[in-house]
C-alpha cells in the first residue's frame, strides 16, 4: 500500500527553521519526485520546490529560494523540507506529494504538517 | 509566473444537479507534445488534496466518471454530472506546465 507519512506538528519563533520529513512506503523511492506544497491560513496552495529521489537533484520556488533546503535519504525512503528564517507569515500546513510519472501531476499526498510560527 | 484564476470562488450545489468550475491560465499550457499540463485537485475537509483529473482531461485512478476535465490552452473547466454529497471540498487548479508550478485560488463546493 502506497503512504506519504509526515512528521508531526511544529511550534517555532520567528528566525528559527524547521525540518518536515515525508516517509514513504508501498513503491521504488528512488524512482519518483516529491514536491512540496503549502496551505497558510486564507491563501491558495503555494509550490515550494521539488527533488528527483534517485538523483538528488533539486529544484526551488524563486519565493523560497534562498531559505529552503529539500532533501532525501534513499536508505529511509525519506524526503525532507527545511525552512529557515522563519517568519509569521510561514504558518501553514505543509504538504509532500509524490510525482507521478505517467499522470505528470502531484498523485498522492502525505497527510500535511502543521508549522505554527509564534513569538 | 503563470497565473491561474478560477471562479466561481464559492459554489452552492444540489444533490443529483450538475455543477462547473472554471479556471483559467495566464499563459497557454499546451505542451509541444500535445499534452496540456492543467490538474484538479480535490481538498475535501481535514485532508490533504487529491487528483481527481491530469493533463487537462483525465480521470485519475479511482476517480468516479461523474467528474471530467476539459478546456483549451488556457480555459479550462471542471464538470460534475452530478453532485453527490461526498463532493464538497475546495477544488483547486494547477498548472504544471513551467515552474514554479501555481494554483488557483480554488473553489468552495458545498451543499
Amino acid at each position: 500500500q502506497l503512504q506519504l507519512v509526515q512528521s508531526g506538528a511544529e511550534a517555532k519563533k520567528p528566525g528559527a527553521s524547521v525540518r518536515v520529513s515525508c516517509k514513504t512506503s508501498g513503491f521504488n523511492f528512488k524512482n519518483y519526485a516529491f514536491h512540496w506544497v503549502r496551505l497558510a491560513p486564507g491563501q491558495r496552495l503555494e509550490w515550494m520546490g521539488w527533488i528527483n529521489a534517485g538523483n538528488g537533484k533539486t529544484s526551488y520556488s524563486q519565493k523560497f529560494q534562498d531559505r529552503i533546503s529539500i532533501t532525501r535519504d534513499t536508505s529511509a525512503n525519506t524526503a525532507y523540507m527545511e525552512l529557515r528564517s522563519l517568519r509569521f507569515e510561514d504558518t501553514a500546513l505543509y504538504y509532500c506529494a509524490k510525482w507521478g510519472q505517467e499522470e505528470e501531476a502531484l498523485d498522492y499526498w502525505g497527510q500535511g504538517t502543521l508549522v505554527t510560527v509564534s513569538s | 509566473d503563470i497565473v491561474m484564476t478560477q471562479s466561481p470562488l464559492s459554489l452552492p450545489v444540489i444533490p443529483g444537479e450538475p455543477a462547473s468550475i472554471s479556471c483559467r491560465s495566464s499563459q497557454s499550457l499546451l505542451h509541444s507534445n500535445g499534452y496540456k499540463y492543467l490538474d484538479w485537485y480535490l481538498q475535501k475537509p481535514g485532508k490533504a488534496p487529491q487528483l481527481l483529473i491530469y493533463l487537462g482531461s483525465n480521470r485519475a485512478s479511482g476517480v468516479p466518471d461523474r467528474f471530467s476535465g476539459s478546456g483549451s490552452g488556457t480555459d479550462f473547466t471542471l464538470k460534475i454530472s452530478r453532485v453527490e454529497a461526498e463532493d464538497v471540498g475546495v477544488y483547486y487548479c494547477m498548472q504544471a506546465l513551467r515552474p514554479p508550478f501555481t494554483f488557483g485560488g480554488g473553489t468552495k463546493v458545498e451543499i
